[in-house]
């Protein structure tokens, strides 16, 4: 079974600029969530995708925008990006309501 | 709105017990999930709970009450490896979804 895994590792990108990160789910799990770490705080939920449809959405702008697609892989995309926008981003699959699988994450940093 | 307390560093010894403790405020209480995570590292899931009592997994266990809105972590058999992040994470029920709210994260250091 795999487990989810993220692309790319660690990205650079300058102020204004467009990233697009991208998740591929554990085997099976038709979930997504997506969430945002500052470094010394908690992940903060920014959208969830079920089944290729956004499914709820935390307290993000809308230049976070997210696909997902039938394999149930899934893209995160942010355009305009601000300097605040450098975090550690993850995205966790899972298939009911209890445990959520982390991926290893994109570490972000805009300059 | 919704919020979650967790203390931010607790330090214990090799072989000891620790306990982490969660409060919340939020409405739609869905459950209660615990994540450990390692410097460098991804969140890894450890426990759930939706109802009251305790579940036990090896030497972690999770307690829920919701009637106290508060839960805890209880490790035992301390080791160095449990050195990390602990984060407690609520997940509310919204229409035909559960949103999830994590803490702040609880740092452990597990001394020799």
């Amino acid at each position: 079974e795999t487990g989810v895994t993220q692309s790319p590792t660690h990205l650079i990108k300058t102020r204004g600029q467009q990233v697009t990160l991208r998740c591929s789910s554990q085997s099976g799990h038709n979930t997504v969530s997506w969430y945002q770490q500052a470094l010394g705080q908690g992940p903060q939920f920014i959208f969830q995708y079920y089944r290729e449809e956004e499914n709820g959405r935390g307290n993000f702008p809308p230049r976070f925008s997210g696909l997902q697609f039938p394999n149930y892989s899934s893209e995160l995309n942010v355009n305009a990006l601000e300097l605040d926008d450098s975090a550690l981003y993850l995205c966790a699959s899972s298939l009911d309501v209890g445990a959520q699988y982390f991926g290893p994450g994109t570490r972000l940093t805009v300059t | 709105g919704q919020s979650l307390e967790q203390p931010s560093e607790v330090t214990a010894v090799e072989g000891a017990i620790v306990q982490i403790n969660c409060t919340y405020q939020t409405s739609g209480f869905y459950g209660l999930s615990w994540y450990q995570q390692h410097d460098g590292g991804a969140p890894t899931f450890l426990s759930y709970n939706a109802l009251d009592g305790l579940e036990e997994t090896g030497r972690f266990s999770s307690f829920l009450s919701r009637s106290d809105s508060y839960g805890y972590l209880l490790l035992q058999e301390l080791q160095m490896k449990d050195s990390a992040s602990y984060f407690c994470a609520v997940s509310r029920a919204l229409y035909n979804f559960n949103k999830f709210y994590f803490g702040s994260g609880t740092k452990l250091n597990v001394k020799p």
